[in-house]
């Protein structure tokens, strides 16, 4: 079974410009995390897709950072436009089940550097 | 007040020895418990997850909640240098998503 995989390992760009990170579920997970790490501070959790639906996305930072997950399969986190604070490890990480105890498995992350 | 806490560490063990890491959290609805293991530059792997008080094990590793008290940890008996990595306590309130602390680095020593 693959793990979920992310894309690209790592990106840099400049601020104001837009970025757009992939993320591939295990292939039958319905439940599919967003997280970001920034330098030194602990990862947080950004949004929750169930299938194609956004279950909760009280982490979203803000109006730049838009999360589709357009047939319940693959997930896009666009950042646009992109601010220095941005900067940070994204993980993506999905699971099959919502009962306790299930297991969130980790995709490798992104790292995004803005400049 | 940080919703999940952990002491960053570095807590140094000799090789064969006990490590014990800690986590205390503030949701008292919080309803699962998770600790992951990060190696530098990878993802966090799960490694134990416990919802019941009291202990559970699982190999070298022994989890431990008292809900009572807010307060989970993590033994790992017979500590290796390839356990040497950041721990990461995260917890499951009540909501799907995971709640992280900042993680405790241990670094074992041959």
């Amino acid at each position: 079974e693959a793990g979920v995989t992310q894309f690209p390992s790592h990106s840099v760009i400049e601020k104001g410009q837009t970025v757009t990170l992939r993320c591939d579920p295990i292939s039958g997970h319905d439940n599919l995390y967003w997280y970001r790490r920034v330098m030194g501070k602990e990862i947080k959790f950004l949004l929750h897709f169930v299938k194609e639906s956004k279950q909760d996305e009280s982490g979203m930072p803000n109006n730049r950072f838009l999360a589709e997950r357009t047939g319940g399969t693959y997930s896009t986190l666009k950042v646009q436009p992109a601010e220095l604070e941005d900067s940070g490890v994204y993980f993506c990480a999905s699971s099959r089940s919502l009962n306790p105890g299930y297991e969130q498995y980790f995709g490798p992350g992104t790292r995004l550097t803005v400049t | 007040q940080k919703e999940v806490e952990q002491n960053s560490g570095p807590l140094s063990v000799p090789e064969g020895a006990i490590a014990s890491l800690n986590c205390t959290y503030s949701d008292r609805g919080s309803q699962s418990f998770f600790w992951y293991r990060q190696y530098s530059g990878k993802s966090p792997e799960l490694i134990m997850f416990i919802y019941s008080n009291g202990d559970k094990e699982d190999g070298r590793f022994t989890a431990q909640l008292n809900k009572a008290s807010q307060y989970v940890s993590l033994l790992i008996r017979d500590s290796q240098p390839s356990d040497s990595a950041t721990y990461l306590c995260a917890v499951n309130p009540p909501f799907q998503k995971l709640v992280f602390g900042t993680g405790t680095r241990l670094l074992v020593s041959p």
